[in-house]
């Protein structure tokens, strides 16, 4: 089956690190993805990890993969107050020749002083 | 440049009429695509097009009717708007319908129909 389950809401003090957590269901994904989404506005790909791969690391942001799990964490250190908005987990199955991306509820990110 | 444009941004409109939405990509490629949000913010896939044909149609009501007149456009057209049809509509593009590396968004359509 195609579900993306992520926890909807998660609150941090500013400089803390937060850590937004997914599961998934379809092992087929060749890749996973991390995507920020501004109140108002579309949808911003922060990262994506190769699903072969069990971390990748981009400034502040780390990706931690558990394949055997099929849990996918977002890591963001020193949170700032900008880093307030609802962030998107998704797998992309791969099936019937195309892609396309199947989202989480989005957890929603509150920073504050 | 935007990359990925849609209009409008807002559409407010009565139950019972038919609406479109229109996106452009000027990005080269080849699939693009149609999300729906609802009002909980879950997000759902509803076609997509790759080189001007459809390869995605996630059983949507035949009230939503895509078009692409060419692989730079994907336009939505929706018949007897209803209550329910009610949410923000994005569009996106990705390279090809295979590699997925990234699939960009546009700022999305808040349709409210009342």
């Amino acid at each position: 089956g195609e579900d993306v389950e992520q926890s909807l809401f998660l609150s941090v003090r500013e400089g803390d690190s937060s850590v937004i957590n997914c599961t998934y269901t379809d092992s087929s994904s060749t890749y996973l993805y991390w995507y920020k989404q501004e109140p108002g506005a579309g949808l911003q790909l922060l990262t994506y990890i190769f699903s072969n791969m069990d971390m990748k690391q981009d400034q502040r942001l780390t990706v931690l993969l558990n394949k055997k799990d099929k849990h996918l964490s977002l890591r963001i250190a020193d949170t700032q107050t900008g880093d307030s908005a609802i962030y998107f987990c998704a797998e992309s199955p791969f099936s019937g020749g195309y892609n396309k991306l199947i989202f989480g509820a989005g957890t929603r990110l509150a920073v504050h002083p | 440049d935007t990359a990925v444009s849609q209009t409008p941004k807002y559409l407010v409109t009565q139950m019972g009429n038919d609406k479109s939405i229109k996106c452009e990509q000027n990005l080269g490629h080849d699939t693009m695509y149609w999300y729906k949000q609802d009002s909980k913010k879950f997000l759902k896939i509803m076609f997509s097009y790759n080189n001007k044909e459809l390869i995605i149609n996630e059983t949507v009501p035949n009230r939503f009717s895509p078009k692409s007149p060419d692989k730079a456009h994907l336009n939505l057209h929706i018949n007897s708007l209803e209550l329910g049809d009610s949410a923000v509509y994005f569009c996106a593009s990705s390279q090809d319908r295979q590699s997925n590396t990234e699939a960009f968004f546009g700022q999305g359509t808040r349709l409210t129909v009342v």
